[in-house]
């Protein structure tokens, strides 16, 4: 079965910093492209960052570029996202899904909450 | 970016009646690979995201028969042939053609009536 268990989100004041991490079993992670989604509350999804399979390509929103690093540890089985700069804007609950030639599972998602 | 532009944003419905949500694209999804990566989501309240179709009418693992996906180039639909009380929540169409970004559709909430 695949998982996917997101962690590391929490109240930050404005500036401040967060890692979430996603932890993956059920699924060969080192071949498969992963992304990071994102919901405010009562708003719809918004794409966030996506990395490829080895970790060597790697793309942004516009809303994140410069402040969001995405990366993955494949001999864990786990993506991340350092998050800098964090902003008010940035308040939602971030979500892990899977590329399968288009986006299949979803984790569970971490709240971020940036607020002073 | 393609802008992906769905309607109507709020549909009740009564119960084992037909549902349609209208999904459309700013540019056609047909990739140079054949494919058009056209895919729609189901959010139920307080839940995580959930596949239900993919490449416009490929229906998941465990969804039941009355979802089904049409379309091509740049108009797609979902339909719900009866709508049934686990059906309320959000849906969602992405593209995952011309990317980044990846783009969603502004997201349909269907209710009962």
């Amino acid at each position: 079965e695949v998982q996917l268990v997101e962690s590391g989100g929490g109240l930050v004041q404005p500036g401040g910093s967060l890692r979430l991490s996603c932890a993956t079993s059920g699924f060969s992670f080192s071949v498969y492209w992963m992304q990071w989604v994102r919901q405010a509350p009562g708003k719809g999804l918004v794409w966030v960052s996506h990395i490829n399979s080895d970790g060597s390509s790697t793309t942004y929103a516009d809303s994140v570029k410069g402040r969001f690093t995405i990366s993955r540890d494949n001999a864990k089985n786990t993506l991340y996202l350092q998050m800098n700069s964090l902003r008010a804007e940035d308040t939602a609950m971030y979500y892990c899904v899977r590329d399968n030639f288009g986006v299949d599972y979803w984790g569970r998602g971490t709240q971020v909450t940036v607020s002073s | 970016d393609v802008v992906m532009t769905q309607s109507p944003l709020s549909l009740p419905v009564t119960l084992g009646q037909p549902a349609s949500i209208s999904c459309r694209s700013s540019q056609s999804l047909v990739h140079s690979d054949g494919n058009t990566y056209l895919t729609w989501f189901q959010q139920r309240p307080g839940q995580s995201p959930r596949r239900l179709i993919y490449k416009v009418s490929n229906r998941d693992s465990g969804v039941p028969d009355r979802f089904s996906g049409s379309g091509s180039g740049t108009d797609f639909t979902l339909k719900i042939s009866r709508v049934e009380a686990e059906d309320v929540g959000v849906y969602y169409c992405m593209q995952g053609t011309h990317w980044p970004p990846w783009t969603f559709g502004q997201g349909t909430k269907v209710e009962i009536k």
